[in-house]
């Protein structure tokens, strides 16, 4: 079990172009949530889906952010446009299909940089 | 609106020295509550959660609705506890989490 997988580790991109960043869950996991996580703050939560649909994006910016988590493959969390103020680092987290507030695990993250 | 605070963004201690990371909440409904932990280089990882009632690492912490508090104790730290540490809180009907802006724990030989 290779715990929740994410990449890439390290993405840049210049201003005006798309970021996509990808989240593979525990196996047998079909929960997965995104936090962002600013210089100097905590995480903060984004969007929560299982799969094929979204549950609480109440995190989301309104603009050019969107996620989805299909029926095969990983989740894909994708920024259009970037701008200097999304970088920062994106974690991943997934837990089983069972009560609520089960143990979430996190990945690593993939810390983007937007020049 | 759910928040968590944590006031310290760093915490040194020495070695033996007990510890105390400070963790409020604010929630008008029943929390429950965590501490995250991340050590150099690694992913952040659960240490415990306060319906466990379990102690990790020789760390616990104890959830005390009246102050809204679940700050994390470890009688003696050791140098291995350096960390960055937050606690979360996931509310009712809701399993996103809500963290705290975390503490580095410092434990100087």
């Amino acid at each position: 079990n290779a715990g929740v997988m994410q990449n890439p580790r390290h993405l840049v991109r210049r201003r005006g172009q798309e970021a996509r960043l990808r989240c593979s869950p525990v196996k047998g996991h079909s929960h997965v949530y995104w936090y962002r996580q600013l210089p100097e703050e905590g995480l903060k939560f984004m969007v929560y889906l299982q799969k094929e649909n979204i549950i609480d994006e109440s995190g989301m910016p309104k603009e050019r952010f969107s996620a989805e988590f299909p029926k095969e493959g990983p989740s894909i969390l994708r920024i259009q446009q970037v701008v200097r103020g999304d970088s920062a680092a994106y974690f991943c987290a997934s837990s089983p299909p069972t009560a609520r507030n089960t143990e979430a695990f996190f990945g690593q993250g993939t810390r983007l940089t937007v020049v | 609106a759910q928040r968590v605070t944590q006031p310290e963004k760093l915490l040194s201690v020495f070695k033996g020295a007990p510890v105390e990371l400070k963790c409020n909440y604010s929630y008008s409904g029943s929390p429950e509550l965590f501490w995250y932990v991340q050590y150099s280089r690694q992913r952040l990882q659960l240490l415990l959660r306060h319906i466990s009632r379990e102690s990790i690492k020789g760390f616990t912490a104890d959830l005390n609705k009246g102050e809204t508090s679940f700050h994390l104790k470890k009688p003696f730290a050791q140098e291995e506890d350096s960390a960055m540490y937050y606690c979360a809180l996931s509310g009712t009907g809701r399993r996103a989490l809500t963290f705290g802006s975390g503490t580095r724990l410092q434990v100087q030989p």
